[in-house]
C-alpha cells in the first residue's frame, strides 16, 4: 500500500506556481520522498528527490516540512504541458524494497 | 543520452496467444525493474533485476509471466497464454546500483490489448 495521500486533482492557471501537497506522516528516517510525473499514455517521469532538506532542479522545487510529515512540490511557472498525473512515493534508501509503490497521485490541470 | 527503450510500443492479442515484450535500459544502468498499470491506476511493481539475477517478484507476478535479464543488459517479459485481465500497460525502469540514490528511470512502456 502507498504510504503517501495527495488530493486527487487539482487545477492551476497558465503562468502561476503550481503547489502540490503530499501527506507521508509516517514516513522514517532512512526514507526518501520521490515526485514523479506521468503525462497521458507516457511513463513515469522523476522529476525530484529529497530527504529532509529542501531541494530544487530545472523543473521544480521539493519542500519537505521539519517533521519530514509532508512536502510539496512546486512548479514556479506551470505551463500546458504540465498537465499530468503527479505522484509522491516514499522510499527506504537501502534494503530490500527497491521498488516504487504508486498511489493515485494527483491530476494537474493547467488551465490557460 | 539515450533514455530507457521498449519494445513494441503497442501489442494487440488474442486471449490464449503468447506476447513477449523487450525493454534496453540506460547504458550502464545494472538495476532494471518491471512493472504494470492498468487503467486510472499508479503503477505496480513486477519484478526486479540486479545485472542478471532476478531478486525479486510481486505476486503479481503469475505462473504464467516469465521475466529474464540473460546478460544483465536489455529483459524480456514473456506473458504465456494471455486473459483479457492482462490488457494494460508494461512499463520498464533502470538505476545505478552505485548511485548516491538509485534513482529509477522509465521507458515510454509496452500497451497491451487482449482481445
Amino acid at each position: 500500500d502507498a504510504k503517501t495521500t495527495q488530493p486527487p486533482s487539482m487545477d492551476c492557471a497558465e503562468g502561476r506556481a503550481a503547489n502540490l501537497p503530499c501527506n507521508h506522516s509516517t514516513i522514517s528516517g532512512n526514507e526518501y520522498v520521490y515526485w514523479y510525473r506521468q503525462i497521458h499514455s507516457q511513463g513515469p517521469q522523476y522529476i525530484i528527490h529529497g530527504l529532509k532538506n529542501n531541494e530544487t532542479n530545472e523543473m521544480a522545487s521539493l519542500i519537505i516540512t521539519e517533521d519530514r510529515k509532508s512536502s510539496t512540490l512546486i512548479l514556479p511557472h506551470a505551463t500546458l504541458r504540465d498537465t499530468a498525473v503527479y505522484y509522491c512515493i516514499v522510499r527506504p534508501l537501502s534494503g530490500s524494497a527497491r521498488q516504487l509503490t504508486f498511489g493515485s497521485g494527483t491530476q494537474l490541470t493547467v488551465l490557460p | 543520452d539515450t533514455g530507457v527503450s521498449q519494445d513494441p510500443r503497442h501489442k494487440i492479442t488474442k486471449r490464449g496467444q503468447n506476447v513477449t515484450f523487450r525493454c534496453d535500459p540506460i547504458s550502464e544502468h545494472n538495476r532494471l525493474y518491471w512493472y504494470r498499470q492498468t487503467l486510472g491506476q499508479g503503477p505496480e511493481f513486477l519484478t526486479y533485476f540486479q545485472n542478471e539475477a532476478q531478486l525479486e517478484k510481486s505476486r503479481l507476478l503469475s505462473d504464467r509471466f516469465s521475466a529474464e535479464r540473460p546478460k544483465g543488459s536489455f529483459s524480456t517479459l514473456e506473458i504465456q497464454r494471455t486473459e483479457q485481465g492482462d490488457s494494460a500497460m508494461y512499463l520498464c525502469a533502470s538505476s545505478l546500483r552505485d548511485s548516491p540514490t538509485d534513482t529509477q528511470y522509465f521507458g515510454p512502456g509496452t500497451r497491451l490489448t487482449v482481445l
